[in-house]
């Protein structure tokens, strides 16, 4: 059974103060790993996909690694427009189905 | 391009009542997932239709169905709802089907549903 652990739970950071979110999970043959951003009372938006070790994805101020074991989220120099829950999100070639981690809670104080 | 749309918004029902809740895909997409979000147990999968075909099902009871429609729209059916069916149920829609590449799943805003 696919298993993601997020952490940490939660996470306040000063505007431009830089840090990262993990994501640690365990498959049988890891297809994907998806990394979405979601705003209270919305759906998930997607960010980023990675499929091997050692890929990496940016996208403005967010910049996804991938390792054998886990993926990080590093965002630098936040803005509080990048409050949100980040949630991440496992396939594995033994099943399609997607498993979801509980989520980081980012606040960003201006 | 128009996004995922889902109806409705909210819904309030008793137990034992039965619910139906309806989604709307990207134009273009032919799979439709489905996702139950609660503050417990977090984001968890339903099913997937891909082409009018359920292709996946989640660990839930046979109280949840779904189907879709030849023009990729979705609806999803709770029968006899119990006080731990409240949650955001939330539809995905992606251009191709789980397990292939580049399955990019682009979120609804969720029907918000309360069992009283």
């Amino acid at each position: 059974e696919d298993q993601v652990t997020q952490s940490p739970e939660a996470l306040r950071l000063q505007e431009g103060e830089s840090s990262s979110l993990n994501c640690s999970y365990t498959v049988s043959g890891l297809r994907g790993l998806f990394w979405y951003r979601q705003d209270p009372g919305k759906g998930p938006e997607f960010l980023f996909t990675l499929y091997s070790a050692g890929e990496e994805k940016e996208k403005e101020r967010l910049k996804a690694t991938l390792t054998k074991k886990e993926s990080f989220l590093h965002i630098t120099a936040p803005k509080p427009e990048d409050s949100a829950t980040y949630l991440c999100a496992v396939t594995s070639g033994g099943s399609y189905i997607p498993t979801f981690g509980r989520g980081t809670s980012l606040i960003v104080h201006p | 391009k128009a996004g995922v749309t889902q109806t409705p918004r909210y819904l309030i029902k008793t137990r034992g009542q039965q619910v139906t809740l309806s989604c709307s895909p990207i134009s273009g997409h032919r799979s439709v997932s489905w996702y139950q979000q609660t503050p417990g147990q977090g984001l968890q999968f339903l099913f997937e239709y891909f082409s009018e075909t359920q292709r996946n099902k989640g660990n839930f009871p046979g109280r949840f169905s779904g189907r879709q429609f030849s023009n990729s729209r979705s609806e999803m059916n709770v029968s006899t709802l119990e006080l731990g069916d409240s949650a955001l149920y939330l539809c995905a829609s992606s251009l191709v089907a789980s397990g292939d590449l580049d399955n990019e799943q682009f979120f609804g805003p969720g029907t918000r549903l309360t069992v009283l």
